[in-house]
């Protein structure tokens, strides 16, 4: 059964600062990768994703990378503002699964 | 481009009651998705329909859950009696096909008092 771990689960970060989350998973079956942002309240915003022949993905601020042979991604915000502050979700399509396994998700918060 | 749409947004019931969800997908996709999501967790898939067909729904509590997807369009999500441990975020998803970019709808908040 495939375990996806993000660490770590909340940060704090000044405005300006670049960051890295980071998420790892077990099964190394991986076939698509997503990464979402969630707000309080709110349903979930697909932010990047990466297929399973790509290495990385990026949109504006946001580059998301995928290693299948570590058993890693990440998605680097770079110069973060305030409305960078929510939860975000790395989620993992398996094999021919066409089902999410989701990651339990960093909460994110950007100071002035 | 409107994007998914679920109704309502939240709603209150007595345990014991039934409720009931609604979703219209993204025009022009055809895979749809049920997920729950707890407090503080990530969301897990109830039912996956490829058109008008239940493709997944391994993780469907079918002793009080039901869904159908008439016509391969909207979908509902029944619980039929809820049960205090059916408080959650119900939220439907949308995807043009199997395994590729999911787009989500805003969800509906339950809570089974």
């Amino acid at each position: 059964k495939q375990e996806v771990t993000q660490i770590p689960a909340a940060l704090s970060v000044p405005e300006g600062e670049n960051l890295v989350l980071n998420c790892s998973f077990t099964d190394s079956a991986i076939y698509n990768l997503q990464w979402f942002r969630q707000d309080p309240g709110k349903g979930l915003t697909s932010l990047l994703l990466i297929q399973s022949s790509q290495r990385e993905q990026t949109s504006g601020r946001l580059n998301a990378s995928l290693d299948k042979s570590s058993g890693r991604s990440t998605l680097y915000i770079a110069a973060s503002q305030p409305g960078d502050s929510a939860t975000y979700l790395c989620a993992f399509y398996t094999g021919t699964a066409s089902k999410l396994t989701f990651g339990t998700g960093t909460r994110l918060q950007v100071t002035l | 481009e409107a994007g998914v749409v679920q109704s309502p947004r939240y709603k209150i019931i007595e345990k014991k009651q039934p409720v009931a969800f609604w979703c219209n997908p993204i025009s022009g996709h055809n895979t749809l998705y049920w997920y729950r999501q707890n407090l503080g967790q990530g969301p897990e898939l109830l039912i996956r329909y490829e058109n008008e067909e239940a493709v997944d729904d391994s993780q469907l509590p079918k002793d009080r859950f039901s869904a159908e997807r008439l016509k391969g369009v909207d979908s509902t999500l029944k619980i039929q009696p809820a049960e205090l441990g059916d408080s959650a975020v119900y939220l439907c998803a949308s995807s043009p096909g199997p395994a590729e970019e999911q787009f989500f709808g805003p969800g509906t908040r339950l809570t089974v008092l």
